[in-house]
């Protein structure tokens, strides 16, 4: 069983606010690393897939950075919005490539 | 519209009573997995399909058992076994081996065992 933590657990901000959060995992046999958000009363839906060390993904504004080496990705939001509201999952795969271990998650507040 | 589905939303059984999960999808996904959430911990796998007539445990597997006869179907049965099964359920599939594909996940049964 991976280890995997997410930092913090909660988080309240304000809107327009940036914040971000933290993913730890293995470094060691990693493979790739999922982020998924996923709102109240709704199903988890995928933000990013990375795998390379260094990489950096984006959606509007919401990114992504991750470095395998030392075994952490951390999760952008530039300007929160009410919508952004959700709790945010990260999940490493490790290169036997078939099992996902989840984080607990950070639930993340936007206070208009 | 293509999706994941799983019924019931909300399930109440007696203790000792085994009780099957229904989870179905029709987005022709080879891979299909069940995770159980409980309180203050990350999804956990019970089970997972990479193909029709195979499956393999997951960290959790003890107390439930799936089957899959069918691409779009994976059923999931929580035993009589199974010590503590009131929790949240989800159902996933994707696409394709391999971990760069990402999950697509149903709406989640809530069981409850009185």
């Amino acid at each position: 069983i991976l280890n995997v933590e997410q930092s913090p657990q909660s988080l309240h901000v304000q809107e327009g606010d940036s914040t971000n959060f933290t993913c730890s995992f293995p470094s060691s046999n990693f493979y790739a690393l999922h982020w998924y958000r996923w709102e109240t009363a709704k199903s988890p839906e995928a933000l990013f897939v990375m795998t390379l060390n260094g990489d950096e993904k984006k959606k509007g504004r919401i990114s992504a950075t991750l470095n395998t080496k030392e075994g952490y990705s951390y999760l952008y939001i530039k300007g929160s919005q009410p919508e952004d509201s959700a709790t945010y999952l990260c999940a490493s795969v490790p290169n036997t490539g078939n099992q996902f271990y989840f984080g607990t998650g950070t639930s993340l507040t936007v206070i208009p | 519209d293509g999706g994941i589905t799983q019924s019931p939303k909300y399930l109440f059984r007696k203790e000792g009573q085994n009780v099957t999960l229904s989870c179905e999808q029709n987005l022709n996904h080879d891979a299909m997995y069940w995770y159980r959430q409980d309180p203050g911990q990350g999804l956990r796998l019970i089970y997972y399909s990479q193909i029709v007539n195979d499956f393999q445990k997951g960290d959790i597997a003890e107390g439930y058992s799936v089957s899959r006869e069918k691409k779009e179907s994976f059923p999931l049965t929580v035993t009589s076994a199974q010590k503590n099964p009131t929790a949240f359920y989800l159902c996933a599939s994707r696409p394709e081996r391999g971990a760069r594909s990402e999950q697509f996940f149903g709406p989640g049964t809530r069981l409850t065992v009185l």
